[in-house]
């Protein structure tokens, strides 16, 4: 398995629509695990973090399945602006005191 | 509010030359970090750092150099450059490591070796 995997799509949905991406990570003993946005041809900036429980921030909500090694982000009501590539990040190591890893992205485009 | 700075924006670079980017930040974060990352791919740590005068190599450390004198600067060198390290260089800061750190981004330097 490969350390930070996603579905590179790209996801093409209408305004409005609700669309879910996935992750799966490869090490059980993950700690910490986030969301970030990047458009095109900026830099990264952290969408939300997930916790075991899962959260949710507006439009967004953010699960993580820890038997099965993914995480999730759920949009409901997409709006043009949600365009963009969404990076899943996981803090591989077995303690805090590591880099975090970047999955290679999932790329959104949301059409009118 | 600058946050962290990259400079140069946009540099290219013949085969064998060097160059040095420039990150620095106002933050007074502790940890330090260079990814690069190749079109369609996500980001590969080249170098972290966890304070002055401490680095250490990340995923694809080959070919680049890291100095930490300073909390505020973290330059990233390239000797010798190679049509391999064309890509968009992102220099980043936090104020805690990996699991609870948000990670703040320059806006990024593009290198084209030809």
């Amino acid at each position: 398995r490969k350390e930070v995997e996603q579905d590179p799509g790209p996801f093409n949905v209408p305004e409005g629509a609700t669309v879910a991406f996935n992750c799966t990570y490869s090490n059980s003993a993950s700690q910490s695990f986030f969301w970030y946005r990047q458009d095109c041809r900026k830099e990264p900036k952290l969408l939300m973090s997930v916790y075991s429980s899962g959260n949710e921030d507006g439009r967004f909500t953010a699960q993580l399945n820890r038997a099965s090694q993914y995480i999730s982000l759920l949009i409901r009501d997409s709006k043009l602006s949600d365009s963009a590539t969404y990076l899943c990040v996981v803090n591989l190591g077995n303690s805090g005191n590591t880099p975090l890893v970047f999955g290679k992205g999932t790329r959104l485009s949301v059409i009118a | 509010n600058a946050g962290v700075t990259q400079t140069p924006k946009f540099r290219i670079l013949k085969i064998g030359q060097s160059m040095t980017l420039q990150c620095t930040q106002d933050m007074n974060h502790n940890y330090m970090y260079w990814y690069r990352q190749d079109p369609g791919m996500g980001l590969k740590l080249i170098y972290y750092s966890v304070g002055a005068g401490i680095t250490d190599k990340g995923e694809v450390p080959n070919g680049y150099n890291v100095s930490r004198s300073t909390t505020e600067d973290f330059p990233l060198r390239l000797e010798l450059a190679a049509p391999s390290q064309t890509s968009v260089y992102f220099c980043a800061s936090s104020p805690l490591m990996g699991s609870a750190g948000e990670l703040f981004f320059g806006e990024g330097s593009r290198l084209t070796v030809l």
